[in-house]
């Protein structure tokens, strides 16, 4: 069984640029959540897609963009980066609207200059 | 969003029990109480959850009290590899993807 999957695992961006994060989840599973994790905080709600569709958002701006594709790859696309989006992102895959565990992959390390 | 408070650290010695508590005074009543632990330079693991009954797996035993604001993940015996950050957060049935997070505990396992 394949595990969740996530690329590049580091990445160094200037302020103003754009990036595309890219997870692949976990055999089975049509549910992908995506988090922000500062350095010493708890990871933060980003978004979920589930079939394809954002189906919950956390409280991050339009800036903040996701697609989940029909395998259930997913990306996560940031525009118009700013120095506090350094952080690192986690995908999660699940069971749709299943209340047992998520899998994370390992994230990505995003840096701002 | 219903949340969740952790002490911000505990120390345990190995092979030695741990008791480690969270608050949730404002869980409705389908949210299920699930616990992660985040190991340095990785994403977060999957310890246990419940709803209203105590748990227990391979990993952990889940105490629910009986209002259920309240919980304990259990390890039963320490190791050094035990030594994360435990997040405990709620998980509600409309949006069962979103996992609020706090800052967790960080726990220490001294040798």
């Amino acid at each position: 069984e394949t595990g969740v999957t996530q690329s590049p695992t580091h990445l160094i961006k200037t302020r103003g640029q754009q990036v595309t994060l890219r997870c692949s989840s976990q055999s089975g599973h049509n549910t992908v959540s995506w988090y922000q994790q500062a350095l010493g905080q708890g990871p933060q709600f980003i978004f979920q897609y589930y079939r394809e569709e954002e189906n919950g958002r956390g409280n991050f701006p339009p800036r903040f963009s996701g697609l989940q594709f029909p395998n259930y790859s997913s990306e996560l696309n940031v525009n118009a980066l700013e120095l506090d989006d350094s952080a690192l992102y986690l995908c999660a895959s699940s069971l749709a609207l299943a209340f047992g565990e998520q899998f994370f992959g390992p994230g990505t390390r995003l840096t701002v200059l | 969003d219903a949340k969740t408070t952790q002490p911000n650290s505990m120390e345990s010695n190995e092979e030695e029990p741990v008791h480690l508590p969270c608050n949730h005074s404002t869980i409705s009543g389908t949210d299920y109480i699930h616990w992660y632990r985040q190991l340095p330079s990785q994403g977060p693991e999957y310890v246990i959850h419940g709803l209203t009954s105590n748990v227990n797996n391979r990993m952990a035993s889940l105490a629910i009290a009986e209002d259920r604001k309240s919980s304990t993940l259990i390890l039963h015996r320490a190791t050094l590899r035990d030594a994360a950050v435990y997040y405990c957060i709620l998980r509600g049935n409309t949006n069962a993807g979103k996992s609020t997070f706090g800052d967790g505990t960080t726990l220490t396992v001294k040798p």
